[in-house]
């Protein structure tokens, strides 16, 4: 049974390009979640999705991010015109529905923006 | 806001001694504690949890305590080992469908 996995694991981008991050859950698994994490920092949640539907985006930047987790494929976050500050390591979780203690991260996204 | 955090941002010990790695947390509705341990380049890895209704709970080499009176969490780990060497974080469950809120980690080093 794979983990939940994430690609690319590294991802450079210019600034004002947009960058797109793939999540596959776990088998079994409908719930995603993402978190982003600055150097030295920790994880802080940015949005939770089932399929075809966003649960809490509370964490989600207004402008420019957005995520989906369709009927069928991979969960994406989504970043626009990237900026210098959008740099950080993005880790998707997932879980089974409704059991968010449950979950179980992938390896993470390094989103570099030069 | 209410967050989870730590007390320390740093613990250096040596191969063999205890470590207590400790989280002060402020939603007292809070119902499920996580410690996770994130090695580098690499993801959070679930270490042990806690229902709020436990004060102590024990796994391999590692026991979770928690203080709901003054809101404290805290993660030992016995005769720790250079393999022990990551950040830890606490995470809490506020109630049952949300996602977890984590804390800033402590960077545990195991010298030889």
């Amino acid at each position: 049974n794979a983990g939940v996995m994430q690609n690319p694991r590294h991802l450079v981008r210019r600034r004002g390009q947009e960058a797109r991050l793939r999540c596959s859950p776990m088998k079994g698994h409908s719930h995603v979640y993402w978190y982003r994490q600055l150097p030295e920092e920790g994880l802080k949640f940015m949005v939770y999705l089932q399929k075809e539907n966003i649960i809490d985006e509370s964490g989600m930047p207004k402008e420019r991010f957005s995520a989906e987790f369709p009927k069928e494929g991979p969960s994406i976050l989504r970043i626009q015109q990237v900026v210098r500050g959008d740099s950080a390591a993005y880790f998707c979780a997932s879980s089974p529905a409704g059991k968010g203690t449950e979950a179980f991260f992938g390896q993470g996204t390094r989103l570099t923006v030069v | 806001g209410e967050s989870v955090g730590l007390h320390l941002p740093t613990l250096s010990v040596q191969e063999g001694d205890n470590s207590i790695i400790n989280c002060a947390y402020s939603n007292s509705a809070s119902d499920y504690f996580i410690w996770y341990k994130q090695e580098s380049g690499k993801g959070p890895q679930f270490i042990i949890d806690i229902r709020s209704n436990m004060d102590k709970r024990q796994g391999q080499r590692v026991t979770v305590l928690l203080n709901k009176t003054v809101k404290h969490l805290s993660l030992q780990i016995a005769a720790t080992q250079p393999g022990d060497s990551a950040v830890y974080f606490c995470a809490e469950n506020y109630q049952a469908g949300t996602a977890l809120i984590f804390g800033k980690g402590t960077t545990l080093s195991v010298s030889s």
